[in-house]
């Protein structure tokens, strides 16, 4: 599966959108892009995956772009409980064993 | 729905015992469980993969016979940390993937304290 790169922090306000860019140069055409959130001590929780079009669903907003080397995760209205660590993760349909590789994340820390 | 428990939550045990944990898919059956492991502002990282009523796949060194998974039913897997070492502490995280589909639920991990 294609390798990830997402910045290791970032900082957003409460109730402003907070963009998350995660990039996956070396992505091939069978891979969608997973994004997971982790918040302190618990187990990841999924938020949204797409292939190529744009995603939404009532966590986030996906977008991917048209060369599908990177995407965003966009939080519309952040609030203190989105404070963990945004994991974005890039997979092939054709995973035999559908696991997932976890990269470092993005801490993102929202304040009031 | 897609509901993934692990008992327990955290568990402190002795240098030399051995530990259980428990993975239950709580509303699907789960034909292929995984099991991970985080180490203090670490990721998560693959330990095994578990199929239903076959043998598990270990990651490149991970001990099988020290890290025992069991996954006897489509609702259920276990890990044994067997003769536990503090270097085990770590949190410990099953998921679980329902069969036909790809998407994967965590179980809200447990925490192991090796003394």
């Amino acid at each position: 599966d294609a390798k990830t790169t997402q910045p290791p922090s970032m900082d957003c306000a409460e109730g402003r959108a907070a963009n998350l860019p995660c990039n996956h140069s070396t992505i091939s055409g069978n891979e969608y892009v997973y994004w997971y959130r982790q918040i302190h001590s618990q187990g990841p929780q999924y938020i949204i995956h797409g292939l190529k079009n744009n995603e939404t669903n009532e966590m986030a907003s996906l977008i991917i772009t048209e060369d599908r080397k990177s995407s965003t995760l966009i939080l519309p209205h952040a609030t203190l409980r989105d404070t963990a660590v945004y994991y974005c993760i890039v997979r092939s349909t054709n995973n035999a064993g559908n696991m997932l590789t976890f990269g470092g994340g993005t801490r993102l820390m929202v304040k009031p | 729905g897609a509901v993934v428990s692990q008992h327990p939550s955290w568990v402190i045990c002795k240098s030399g015992t051995s530990v259980k944990i428990e993975c239950r898919s709580l509303d699907f059956q789960a034909t292929t469980m995984f099991w991970y492991r985080q180490f203090p502002k670490q990721s998560l990282m693959l330990m095994a993969t578990s199929n239903e009523g076959s043998k598990a796949t270990y990651e490149q060194g991970v001990e099988k016979d020290k890290f025992l998974i069991n996954h006897a039913s489509l609702t259920l897997s276990t890990l044994t940390v067997t003769s536990a070492h503090p270097e085990d502490s770590s949190f410990y995280i099953c998921s679980a993937r329902e069969k036909g589909y790809n998407e994967q639920f965590f179980g809200p991990g447990t925490r192991l304290t090796v003394l």
